[in-house]
This record gives structure tokens, C-alpha cells and sequence, in this order.
């Protein structure tokens, strides 16, 4: 299917151990995002990537990691889960034309016990 | 550095009723800006956007008119639906892809 996926949509993990997120488009946008999305905080950028091999930290980075070798692939990992990091991810990808619109993937609601 | 400040929900309508978000920012430059919807479960998705000032953006009976002079990018409709409950984001973009800053959502409700 053409657009942005993420999986998995679910996912519960224990304190301490980790766990990849992923997240693949088919438009080949070069630009990349990875966010988070707490009540009363809105959307946070975690990370972001302008080309494969190319990424930087965004607002809240502290105990994630990502990695882009292919343009349509960026994973978003947590190298051990804290409880703090149970929230809605959101994949996002733009062309990076002009105005710079997001499109948005459905989301992995994760929950750290 | 940039901000969005959208009002605080949540906002229940009757169908059929006026809908006003309101959303001011702070911004260097001259930013474009964004409303996006949420619905339920779901990703953001892109509603409508305007470039400059004075520029309407309009999508599904929404629209929005970039007021620089205000700082303000209000998001209307006249006649609010009941499938139009969802979380709607204000937010811009103030150069380079990067740079997309996001307010905290207000939550629409719509009752039949």
C-alpha cells in the first residue's frame, strides 16, 4: 500500500528492555520525523532525518535511537524502556517542498509496565 | 523561538452549529501555516494550509485566513457535522523541514 506504515500499532514491553519501532514510506520523501504525543504536551520531535545516513536530535531525544540506511526506513529505538516512555508514536515523512506539510503515519501506542 | 497557542478544549457543538478554533503563534519570519485533524485512532493528516498573508486555506467546508497582522490563524466552519469530532492542531512551519512546531490540539465534540 502507498503512504506511510507503522508497526507494530500495539505494543507492551517491561521496564529495561528494548524495543524498535518502525516505520516505512512509500513516496520516498527524503525528510523524516519520529514524534511523541502525551496529553498536555501535544506532538514532541523525538528525531528527525533529512536523507538515509543523515538524522538529528529533535525536542525530547534522551533514550532513543534511530538509524536511516534506506530512504523509505526509519526505525526508532528504545534501548531500555522506562515507563516514562509509555505514549503514541507518530512516523511522519515530507517532501520538503516549499511549505513543508507532514504526512503522518497511524501511530504505535506503547505502554511500559 | 516559534510558538502556537491554540484554545483549550475540550469544545462540544450541536450539529449544525458555528464551529471557531482559535490559534495564535510566534514565529520569526514569515511562517506558513497548518491545520491538521486527528480523528480517533488515527495519524494526523493535513486539513489545509496557507502560505502568506492574507491567504485562505480551505478544505471540507473548513477555512482559515492567515492574519499577520493578528498573528492568528482561526479555523471556522459554519455548519459542524457529527464526523467531524476529532483533535484539530495548529501549527507552522518557520523554514527549513525541521522547524514544524505544533500547538497542543483542541478536541472537537459534536453531538447529534
Amino acid at each position: 500500500d502507498a503512504g506511510i506504515t507503522q508497526s507494530p500499532r500495539y505494543k507492551i514491553t517491561e521496564t529495561g528492555r528494548q524495543v524498535t519501532l518502525m516505520c516505512h514510506q512509500t513516496w520516498s520523501h527524503s525528510y523524516m520525523f519520529w514524534y511523541r504525543q502525551d496529553l498536555g504536551h501535544g506532538l514532541r520531535l523525538i528525531y528527525y532525518s533529512a536523507a538515509a545516513d543523515i538524522t538529528d536530535k529533535g525536542e525530547v531525544p534522551d533514550g532513543y535511537v534511530v538509524s536511516r540506511s534506506k530512504t523509505e526506513n526509519f526505525p526508532l529505538t528504545l534501548e531500555s524502556a522506562t515507563r516514562s516512555q509509555t505514549s503514541v508514536y507518530f512516523c511522519a515523512s515530507t517532501p520538503g517542498q516549499v511549505t513543508y506539510e507532514q504526512y503522518f503515519g497511524p501511530g504505535t501506542r506503547l505502554t511500559v509496565t | 523561538g516559534d510558538s502556537v497557542t491554540q484554545m483549550e478544549g475540550p469544545v462540544t457543538l450541536s450539529e449544525e452549529a458555528f464551529l471557531t478554533i482559535n490559534c495564535t503563534y510566534t514565529a520569526t519570519g514569515y511562517p506558513s501555516l497548518f491545520w491538521y485533524v486527528q480523528y480517533p485512532g488515527e495519524g494526523l493528516q493535513l486539513l489545509l494550509k496557507a502560505t502568506k498573508a492574507d491567504d485562505k486555506g480551505s478544505n471540507k467546508g473548513f477555512e482559515a485566513t492567515y492574519r499577520k497582522e493578528t498573528t492568528s490563524f482561526h479555523l471556522e466552519k459554519g455548519s459542524v457535522q457529527v464526523s467531524d469530532s476529532a483533535v484539530y492542531f495548529c501549527a507552522l512551519n518557520s523554514g527549513g523541514y525541521q522547524k514544524v512546531t505544533f500547538g497542543t490540539g483542541t478536541k472537537l465534540q459534536v453531538i447529534p
